[in-house]
Formats: structure tokens, C-alpha cells, sequence
């Protein structure tokens, strides 16, 4: 049972370039977030999808773009990659919204991407 | 504006104590509390949650006290043990799903 799969687990990048990090899950999930931690800010909510087709903006999402066309699939686009998007990257899925019941709304998170912009 | 915050970066306990982790949350829309822990070069794992109706919640070694009126949670683990050494989040969510997260705090159980 894979779970949630990133990749790729480490990249560089130079100023300006783009890149886009994949994220894919195998619960039939409907729920999927894209996360950001930097070192002692805890994570942060980039972008967050509540099925395919529809996606949001969380916490911070300047700098991104987000794509659900499948309920598996949830890629995250840098398009002009810049050294504040230095970060590990984290994709995670839920079963359903925290607090309905009967759920705990637990996110089930990948191992992480870790991207530096030089 | 950081609206879940984890005032202690790090913490040290002695096996088979008591370690306390807190939280402090400003947004009284929250209505759901989970808890996460992270080792290194891993994804955060579920750990505990509570709701807004509960006071309390337990789960073997690890029980989650939630106080509303001071907009402040905590995280018991009894007794530590070595494998908790992890960073640990705490985050809070609303009724739209998006889950908030606090800046983490360290746990360092020595033997």
C-alpha cells in the first residue's frame, strides 16, 4: 500500500526556471493539500483540493499553481522559481474534512520534496 | 498572522516521565484539534485528535486536553519513551477542512 508519493525527494533549481512536483495517492481519497516547511515555521497550506477538478488557495499560495484532473493526482507548478521557495515540500491527502463524524479528518502525508533555488 | 502557535521549540524529558507539549490557538472558529508527529526525512503521522465538544481525549500513552476558554491544548505522552523523540505539531482546523499548524515543538526523550 504506497500511500501518498512525491517526487522527486530532492531537487535543485536554478532563479527562474520551473518545475513541477508530483504528488499521487491510492486511497481514493478526495481530499488533497500541498504543504510548505520551512525551518521553525512549522507548515504551511500552499494550495488544497476538495475533489477533482476543484481547487483552492490556502496559507500562501503566491508562486504556485495547482491542477486536480484525476481524484489520484494533484501536482504542484513553480513557474519562475525564486530562493523564498527554498523549502520541503509535503503533499497529503484526507478521507474527509476534519470534524465530520465518524472522522477524524487525519492527512495522510508523503516524505516530502526538498527543492533549493540558487 | 500566526494563528496556531507552539510557544516551546524544543523539550527535554527523562525516560518514563511525563512530557507536556502545548498549544495556543487565537481563532475561535476552530472546532477540531489534531496532533501530529514528524521524524526526520519523514511526512508528519496522525497522532491524536479532539473536537471542540470534548474537553478530553485518550489514547493509550498520549491524551490531548483541550481548553476552550483559554484557547489553549496540550499533549500528555505517559511514561516517554526514546521512540517519541520526533518534532511535533499541533494544528487546528475549521469547518472548511484546511488544517493550520503551529511551528512545531522538539521532543527530546533521553534514556
Amino acid at each position: 500500500n504506497a500511500g501518498v508519493t512525491q517526487t522527486p525527494k530532492f531537487r535543485i533549481l536554478k532563479i527562474g526556471q520551473s518545475m513541477t512536483l508530483q504528488c499521487t495517492q491510492d486511497m481514493n481519497h478526495n481530499y488533497m493539500y500541498w504543504y510548505r516547511q520551512d525551518p521553525g515555521m512549522g507548515l504551511k497550506l500552499i494550495y488544497y483540493s476538495v475533489g477533482a477538478g476543484i481547487t483552492d488557495k490556502g496559507e500562501v499560495p503566491n508562486g504556485y499553481n495547482v491542477s486536480r484532473s484525476t481524484t489520484e493526482d494533484f501536482p504542484l507548478r513553480l513557474e519562475l522559481a525564486a530562493p523564498s521557495q527554498t523549502s520541503v515540500y509535503f503533499c497529503a491527502s484526507s478521507y474527509d474534512l476534519a470534524g465530520t463524524t465518524g472522522n477524524t479528518g487525519e492527512l495522510f502525508f508523503g516524505e516530502g520534496s526538498r527543492l533549493t533555488v540558487l | 498572522d500566526q494563528q496556531v502557535k507552539q510557544n516551546s521549540p524544543s523539550l527535554s524529558v527523562q525516560e518514563g516521565r511525563i512530557s507536556i507539549l502545548n498549544c495556543d490557538y487565537t481563532n475561535s472558529m476552530f472546532d477540531y484539534f489534531l496532533w501530529y508527529k514528524k521524524y526526520p526525512a519523514e511526512g508528519p503521522t496522525f497522532l491524536i485528535s479532539i473536537s471542540s465538544i470534548k474537553d478530553k481525549n485518550e489514547d493509550g500513552r498520549f491524551t490531548v486536553f483541550l481548553n476552550k476558554s483559554a484557547k489553549h491544548l496540550s499533549l500528555h505522552i505517559v511514561p516517554s519513551q526514546p521512540g517519541d523523540s520526533a518534532v511535533y505539531f499541533c494544528a487546528a482546523s475549521t469547518i472548511t477542512g484546511k488544517l493550520i499548524f503551529g511551528q512545531g515543538t522538539t521532543l527530546q526523550v533521553k534514556p
